[in-house]
C-alpha cells in the first residue's frame, strides 16, 4: 500500500492564482481531512469528509474548496491564493469509526506551498 | 470537545526518560486518548492510544489516571532521533451527525546530546 499520497511536494504561486492540491489514499478509508501547519505551529483543520459526496468545514475553511467524488481522492482547491495561505498542507485519512477517537489518522507527506 | 493543554516545549538529554503530560479536564465518557509524533518536514504518525490505566508498546507508554482528566506519554531513554513534536488528541468534535478531529499545538521535544 502506498498509504496517503500528496502532490505536488512543493509549489510556488503568485497572489491571485488558483491551484489544486491532490490527495489520494489506497486504504479504502471513508474519512479524509485537510490540515494546514504554519511555521512553528500546530495543525489546523481546513475541511473534512466522511465519505464520497459528503464534506464539511473545519476550523479555517475560508479560501479553500473541497469535493469528494470518490473514496480514494480528496482534492483541496485554493480559489485565489493569498500570502496568508503560505503553509504546509497535510492530508489525512482513517476508517469511519465511532468518532470517539479510536480511528488512527494516517497522514500524507505534505505539500509545502509558498504564495508570493 | 475535550480541549487539551500541553507544555509548548521540553528539552531532554539522550538516555533520559521523558514524560509529557496532557490535561483534558472535559474528557467525555467515550473519548479515547491518542498521541501522535511529528518529525520535521513529515506528517504526524500514530504512537499510542488508550482509554484508561496503562498502555505500553514498543515505542512508548501511556499512563491515564482513574479520573482520566490527564494523560502522560512516557518515552524511555530518548535519543536524538526522538526530537519531534508530540500531539495529544482526545476524542473528536461532534457536529450535525458527524465528527472532526481538532489537534492542539503539541509539545516540541528537543533531545540534546
Amino acid at each position: 500500500n502506498a498509504g496517503v499520497t500528496q502532490t505536488p511536494k512543493f509549489q510556488v504561486l503568485k497572489t491571485g492564482q488558483s491551484m489544486t492540491l491532490q490527495c489520494a489514499q489506497d486504504m479504502n478509508h471513508e474519512y479524509m481531512s485537510w490540515y494546514r501547519q504554519d511555521p512553528g505551529m500546530g495543525l489546523r483543520l481546513i475541511h473534512y469528509s466522511v465519505g464520497a459526496g459528503i464534506t464539511d468545514q473545519g476550523e479555517v475553511p475560508n479560501g479553500y474548496n473541497v469535493s469528494r467524488s470518490t473514496t480514494e481522492d480528496f482534492p483541496l482547491r485554493l480559489l485565489s491564493a493569498a500570502p496568508s495561505q503560505t503553509s504546509v498542507y497535510f492530508c489525512a485519512s482513517s476508517y469511519q469509526g465511532s468518532g470517539w477517537g479510536t480511528d488512527t489518522q494516517y497522514f500524507g507527506p505534505g505539500t509545502r506551498l509558498t504564495v508570493l | 470537545l475535550a480541549k487539551t493543554t500541553q507544555p509548548i516545549s521540553m528539552d531532554s538529554y539522550e538516555g533520559q526518560e521523558v514524560n509529557i503530560t496532557c490535561s483534558h479536564n472535559n474528557i467525555a465518557t467515550n473519548d479515547y486518548i491518542t498521541w501522535y509524533q511529528q518529525f520535521p518536514s513529515q506528517g504526524p504518525r500514530f504512537i499510542i492510544q488508550g482509554y484508561k490505566t496503562k498502555v505500553t508498546n514498543e515505542v512508548a507508554s501511556l499512563f491515564i489516571p482513574a479520573d482520566r482528566k490527564s494523560s502522560t506519554l512516557s518515552l524511555p531513554r530518548v535519543s536524538l532521533s526522538d526530537t519531534a513534536v508530540y500531539y495529544c488528541l482526545v476524542g473528536a468534535v461532534h457536529t450535525s451527525g458527524t465528527y472532526k478531529y481538532i489537534f492542539g499545538t503539541g509539545t516540541r521535544l528537543k533531545v540534546l546530546a
